[in-house]
């Protein structure tokens, strides 16, 4: 029973084309995070949100948006897509009573051609 | 501006014997540090966790040591298997804001060798 899910697992996809991925989470948290992992390894969060909250790392460009249709989704839309977008998408959930213990997706890798 | 730093990117050790991987961090608002465990293609999972008004804590064979003065800290895995063998991320958040954004060191790939 998976607990964050993401799909797709893989997307390729050509520059200046528009793509989403998915996040689903079935724990019941209350904060849906985003993480990109780049080509160094460094895993850094782009975005967490709850239902009250959005929380942007200010170096995030602004062609990234996450979209939360209900507690359980946070998805990222990403427009224009450029070469340095190519990387792993990890999803992430956690309950504010957590104390930052976060529960990650499989990743989403993204290779912009 | 790394706050969070791992700095070496390898480690071996012979089974049984223990792994010690080490963790800097800069920022001193930084109030809860983890643990985390990732092999290749999967997420990271979550591995053990301390806060800073603690200098250790143990879970099994994995212990994590606060040394707040050094902003240093350190997972210890007594004994080594095999299947520990994965990356080891050190992560620290504090939290302000109301949620608990991570901010990850770079990883150390741990080896343990038969």
């Amino acid at each position: 029973d998976t607990a964050v899910s993401q799909t797709p697992k893989y997307l390729v996809t050509q520059m200046g084309n528009d793509k989403s991925i998915k996040c689903e989470q079935n724990l019941g948290h209350d904060t849906m995070y985003w993480y990109k992992q780049d080509s160094k390894k460094f895993l850094k969060i782009m975005f967490s949100y709850n239902n009250k909250e959005l929380i942007i790392n200010e170096t995030v460009p602004n062609r990234f948006s996450p979209k939360s249709p209900d507690k359980a989704h946070l998805n990222l839309h990403i427009n224009s897509l450029e070469l340095g977008d190519s990387a792993v998408y990890f999803c992430a959930s956690s309950t504010a009573l957590s104390g930052g213990e976060q529960y990650f997706g499989p990743g989403t890798r993204l290779t912009v051609t | 501006d790394q706050q969070v730093k791992q700095n070496s990117p390898s480690l071996s050790v012979q089974e049984g014997r223990i792994s010690i991987l080490n963790c800097d961090y800069t920022n001193s608002m930084f109030d809860y540090f983890l643990w985390y465990k990732k092999y290749p293609a999967e997420g990271p999972t979550f591995l053990i966790s301390i806060s800073s008004i603690k200098d250790k804590n143990e879970d099994g064979r994995f212990t994590v040591f606060l040394n707040k003065s050094a902003k240093h800290l350190s997972l210890h895995i007594v004994p080594s298997q095999p299947g520990d063998s994965a990356v080891y991320f050190c992560a620290a958040s504090f939290s302000g804001a109301g949620s608990y954004q991570l901010t990850f060191g770079k990883g150390t790939k741990l080896s343990v060798i038969p």
